[in-house]
């Protein structure tokens, strides 16, 4: 069973482009989590979804970011006109359908978003 | 609201030396606690979670107990090796928050041969 992916692994943006992350959950998974770690900094939650719904996003900026999780094919993480302070990892983890919230989160390798 | 505070880093051991890392926590309900590691250059890989009070989650060594009296869920490992050279994070998730995993700041840990 594969793991998380997640694609692109590293990205470079300048200013004002926008960046997508993409994440394909664990086979069998159907809740999606998406947490950004700024350097020297631990994870923070950004968004919870689940197939073609956004459950929780409390801890998204309330600009530039969006995300979606469709009914085929990955979950994007979208960011729009990019500035240097969005340069960070972005992870991505799924747990599976039916799981309860305290269950684990399975982690993909993250994006590496720098903008230059 | 929820947090996690961990030890401060970096941390420097020798191989075979004991690590301890301590992991304090604040949180609504009753939180999940796990200890999450990552690689240099790689994602979080879970390394051993508690669900509940008096639960001691272990793995590859590494054991760590689920204190309620203390909020504590502090890392320990008898002999440590060179590959275990990496960023450790506590983590909590809360039966009362929409799961949202809670981090620790990360504490890296660097074993010398």
């Amino acid at each position: 069973n594969a793991g998380v992916m997640q694609n692109p692994r590293h990205l470079v943006r300048r200013r004002g482009q926008e960046a997508r992350l993409r994440c394909s959950p664990m086979k069998g998974h159907s809740h999606v989590y998406w947490y950004r770690q700024l350097p020297e900094e631990g994870l923070k939650f950004m968004v919870y979804l689940q197939k073609e719904n956004i459950i929780d996003e409390s801890g998204m900026p309330k600009e530039r970011f969006s995300a979606e999780f469709p009914k085929e094919g990955p979950s994007i993480l979208r960011i729009q006109q990019v500035v240097r302070g969005d340069s960070a990892a972005y992870f991505c983890a799924s747990s599976p359908q039916g799981a309860k919230s305290t269950d684990t989160q399975y982690f993909g390798p993250g994006t590496r978003l720098t903008v230059l | 609201g929820n947090s996690v505070t961990q030890m401060e880093g970096p941390v420097t051991l020798s191989e075979e030396a004991f690590l301890t890392i301590n992991c304090t926590y604040t949180a609504t309900g009753y939180p999940s606690l796990f200890w999450y590691v990552q690689y240099p250059g790689e994602g979080l890989q879970l390394l051993l979670k508690a669900t509940k009070a008096d639960d001691k989650g272990s793995n590859k060594g590494f054991e760590a107990t689920y204190r309620k009296e203390t909020t504590s869920f502090h890392l320990e490992k008898g002999s440590v090796q060179v590959s275990d050279s990496a960023v450790y994070f506590c983590a909590l998730i809360s039966s009362g928050s929409a799961r949202q995993l809670t981090f620790g700041s990360g504490t890296q840990l660097t074993v010398l041969p």
